[in-house]
């Protein structure tokens, strides 16, 4: 069964660079979801869209902004990195908002 | 806000053993869901429960949704080493309009005994 896609899985920037990350759900999910993990730490939510959009908004820094799209992959640009944001990024999806949410393999962030 | 307290923290297991872990939380919960994450990857959806008493199995994971809708176990019967991994406990947020997004517990860490 397909699963969700996120790309690219490891990026690397420096201080005060831009990042973005790609997220494409499973299909006919029509929800995105992207969460935070810290080394160590339970994921956090950032932010969701359904049928392309904004749905809900969690912890998400004002520098970091997403998008979903009419094909419905979404991608979150990250502004102004910053050491703390070194993390790892899933995008999760689901169909209707269903409680029932799919993670991706994850995007490894590291800010140098 | 909300909250999953997931215990317990960490424990080691020996291939044959039956496992056991538990989420409680201090607000109800209308879908409680079970997670099993490796390093440097997702999590990986095990099982989801959405009516309080429900027990629900899948091969060797048994989970049920406590009647008070605040608690909720996962076991794991006769472990084998590729049992390792991280376990979290999720629900949904259900206040303030949210739409669904997660919280995690923190995590039970199952390791094999040396």
């Amino acid at each position: 069964a397909a699963g969700v896609i996120q790309s690219p899985r490891h990026l690397i920037k420096e201080k005060r660079e831009t990042a973005t990350l790609k997220c494409y759900p499973i299909p006919r999910h029509d929800t995105v979801y992207w969460y935070q993990q810290g080394p160590g730490q339970d994921p956090q939510f950032l932010i969701s869209f359904y049928e392309k959009m904004q749905s809900d908004k969690g912890s998400i820094p004002d520098r970091f902004s997403a998008q979903q799209f009419s094909d419905y992959h979404s991608e979150l640009n990250m502004s102004s990195l910053e050491l703390g944001d070194s993390a790892l990024y899933f995008c999760a999806s689901s169909h209707k908002q269903r409680d029932e949410q799919f993670f991706g393999p994850g995007t490894r962030l590291t800010v140098l | 806000g909300q909250q999953l307290n997931q215990s317990p923290q960490s424990m080691f297991i020996q291939e044959g053993e039956d496992v056991s872990m538990n989420c409680t939380s201090s607000s109800i919960f209308n879908t409680w869901l079970w997670y099993k994450q490796d390093p440097g990857e997702g999590p990986v959806l095990l099982i989801a429960l959405y009516k309080a008493g429900e027990l629900t199995s899948n091969g060797r994971l048994t989970a049920q949704f406590g009647i008070t809708r605040k608690d909720s176990f996962l076991n794991i019967s006769a472990s084998i080493p590729s049992d390792v991994g991280i376990y979290f406990c999720a629900g949904p947020m259900n206040y303030g309009g949210s739409q669904g997004n997660l919280i995690f517990g923190k995590g039970t860490k199952l390791s094999v005994k040396p």
